[in-house]
């Protein structure tokens, strides 16, 4: 069964600082996705990570892919009030179809 | 535009009674997905289809049943037998095909309370 963790839970940091959230996951997979979710909306997607090494940007928000380490991470640049949401990362099983996610890191930028 | 639509957005259920939930895709995709989250957790999957005339369970598909006698629609019933059914329902689609890649795209969700 493929368990995928997320840390920490709970990030509450200061605008203009940097802070790095990790998505661990426990079999194979080359496939890994990023969404954002506001309070009471729905799931906006982010990032797709399709392979090793692969690394993608949009704005402050930078997501990597180790797929021999099996972690994720999601990097905040210079925080800021708008990015205050929760992120959720995603992972797809090697037989195809179906997404299994991660616990979701809360994320709270203060002025 | 192309996209997914919930609806109700909001739905109250009284004890012993099943609802449905509608979920519709305008997106040609093959793939259909329910979730549930509750408060300050991650998402469950409930059912999935890959194609029209077959659904798999997901991990808690207990108290709910699905259909998908369309490619654009895939409703789900919250039955009686679901015995604590307050919680956010999320669908989404995928283009489903494992060759490339399976990005899943959500609706708005339909926020569902037991009265």
């Amino acid at each position: 069964e493929l368990k995928v963790e997320q840390n920490p839970l709970f990030l509450s940091m200061q605008e203009g600082k940097n802070y790095t959230i990790y998505c661990n996951y426990s079999t194979t997979s080359d496939r890994l996705y990023w969404y954002r979710q506001d309070p009471g909306k729905s799931l906006e997607s982010l990032f797709v990570l399709l392979s090793n090494g692969a690394v993608k940007q949009e704005g402050r928000l930078m997501a990597s892919l180790d797929t021999k380490a099996r972690l994720s991470t999601l990097h905040i640049t210079a925080a800021v009030h708008d990015l205050s949401a929760t992120y959720f990362c995603a992972v797809e099983e090697a037989s195809g179809s179906r997404l299994t996610f991660g616990e979701g890191t809360q994320l709270t930028v203060n002025p | 535009d192309g996209g997914i639509t919930q609806s109700p957005k909001y739905l109250f259920r009284k004890e012993g009674q099943n609802v449905t939930l509608s979920c519709e895709q305008n997106l040609n995709h093959d793939a259909m997905y329910w979730y549930r989250q509750d408060p300050g957790q991650g998402l469950r999957l409930i059912y999935y289809s890959q194609i029209v005339n077959d659904f798999q369970k997901g991990d808690i598909a207990e108290g709910y049943s699905v259909s998908r006698e369309k490619k654009e629609s895939f409703p789900l019933t919250v039955t009686s037998a679901q015995k604590n059914p307050t919680a956010f329902y999320l669908c989404a689609s995928s283009s489903g095909t494992t060759i490339t890649y399976n990005e899943q795209f959500f609706g708005p969700g339909t926020r569902l309370t037991v009265l």
